[in-house]
């Protein structure tokens, strides 16, 4: 079974900085998809950016970018020009090519200061 | 931008009675999902749903549950005895297609739902 391991439970960032969200996953297929989701206090889960496991290229979404390593099954998201706006739980998750489930990491809370 | 609205917003229910948790999905979606938080706990899957049947489903997905798109707009969760282990927020989604792997899951605002 696939499991998401997102190691950090909260992490804060001053606004404007950069900060850097981790993620592992643990898989046998070779075909799957990655995806943070972020979901401010309203809890409402937006999808953030998406990574396609045949892709070599990392994902960018404006401020937001990924470092897609999968050999070491990493997956982590990098937030520049941190945002009040930004704060909020940010979740990994993974689908498997074959399926339609996404499995998701525990989260990590980001709290951008002032 | 279309978005996945859920009705209740917040649902309290004693224990062993039935609640039917509602979802009108983004209206040019044809996959369905809906997807369990426990307090403090990671977002589980229970079942996704496609042309009127259920696709693929979880354990946690038993017998207690049911799912049903009673109209060309609503998609519902039934519990039908809930237990205690019930009280969760429970998150609806919806997907255009998953065939080529392209699309993505909108989620819903969830609904909280308490079992005394």
């Amino acid at each position: 079974a696939q499991t998401v391991t997102q190691s950090q439970p909260e992490m804060s960032v001053q606004e404007a900085e950069t900060v850097t969200l981790s993620c592992t996953y643990d898989t046998s297929e070779n075909n799957y998809y990655l995806f943070w989701y972020k979901q401010p206090p309203s809890r409402q889960m937006i999808l953030v950016i998406r990574q396609e496991a045949y892709k070599q290229q990392n994902a960018t979404e404006n401020r937001f970018s990924v470092n897609f390593q999968k050999a070491a099954k990493s997956f982590s998201l990098k937030i520049s020009d941190s945002q009040l706006g930004d704060t909020a739980m940010y979740f990994c998750a993974f689908r498997g090519g074959g399926s339609e489930k996404l499995v998701f990491g525990k989260g990590t809370k980001l709290t951008v200061n002032p | 931008e279309p978005e996945v609205t859920q009705t209740p917003s917040h649902q309290v229910t004693q224990m062993g009675q039935e609640v039917i948790l509602r979802c009108v999905p983004i209206s040019n979606h044809l996959y369905f999902y809906w997807y369990r938080q426990i307090l403090g706990q990671k977002v589980e899957f229970l079942v996704s749903f496609y042309n009127n049947e259920i696709s693929e489903k979880s354990e946690i997905f038993d017998d207690q549950f049911s799912v049903e798109r009673p109209d060309g707009s609503n998609f519902t969760l039934k519990i039908r005895s809930t237990k205690l282990e019930d009280s969760a927020m429970y998150f609806c989604a919806s997907s255009r297609r998953t065939w080529s792997g392209q699309e993505t899951q909108y989620f819903g605002p969830g609904t909280r739902l308490l079992v005394l």
